[in-house]
């Protein structure tokens, strides 16, 4: 079935630095969306995307669906220890309904 | 509000044995979703379904595991018989509709001894 692409698969990096991820897929998504995880939780939405080009912030995170609609990134600006966790990107293929395709996630340490 | 409410939280249990893993959606909302989550492949779907009715069930790994939506406000996943490979963290989400983001649980931590 289609798979998403996410990377890095892991990062480690000083409290205070940028981050950045992003997912690709080979097929045209309808919607990109950005999830948190942390120990023993469920994934938590973090951002939703519905336009090619469309640029959302939240807080310290801002995510964007790429203009080939094929992509998304996701950008953290000046982490901090709580940031640490994994961040899953997720999509609805164009013309399907309830199937939600993750990526594999990305794991996020951050050194204080 | 609450959000989306599983129980029990961790499950340990002999193979063989029967599980049932419960789940309540946040209210108002039409479609609910279970996932198993392993670290070897992540997060799949398991099936779905919308205003009770189940839509989409392929990802249902056999015929030991099933699922029900009695009500809107209620569903479990039941696996008989239990096996150690069965062994993960199942996730149930729900959605206002099947199209819009989805809101996850914390999830039923199953050990199958």
């Amino acid at each position: 079935g289609q798979q998403l692409n996410q990377s890095p698969q892991s990062m480690f990096i000083q409290e205070g630095e940028d981050v950045s991820m992003n997912c690709t897929s080979s097929s045209i998504f309808n919607t990109w969306l950005w999830y948190k995880q942390e120990p023993g939780e469920g994934p938590v939405l973090l951002i939703a995307l519905y336009k090619a080009g469309e640029l959302t912030s939240n807080g310290r995170l801002t995510a964007q669906f790429g203009i080939t609609r094929k992509d998304s990134f996701l950008n953290i600006s000046a982490s901090i220890p709580s940031d640490v966790g994994i961040y899953f990107c997720a999509g609805h293929e164009g013309g399907s309904q309830g199937n939600l395709i993750f990526g594999k996630g990305t794991k996020l340490s951050v050194k204080p | 509000d609450a959000g989306v409410i599983q129980s029990p939280r961790h499950e340990v249990t002999e193979m063989g044995q029967e599980v049932t893993l419960r789940c309540k959606p946040i209210s108002g909302h039409n479609s609910l979703f279970w996932y198993r989550q392993t670290m070897m492949r992540g997060l799949e779907l398991l099936i779905y379904f919308n205003n009770n009715v189940p839509i989409d069930d392929s990802g249902m790994p056999e015929d030991r595991f099933s699922a029900k939506m009695p009500n809107a406000s209620f569903s479990t996943l039941k696996i008989q018989p239990s096996e150690p490979r069965d062994s993960a963290v199942y996730f149930c989400a729900s959605s206002l509709s099947t199209a819009s983001p989805q809101h996850f649980g914390d999830g039923t931590r199953l050990s199958i001894l």
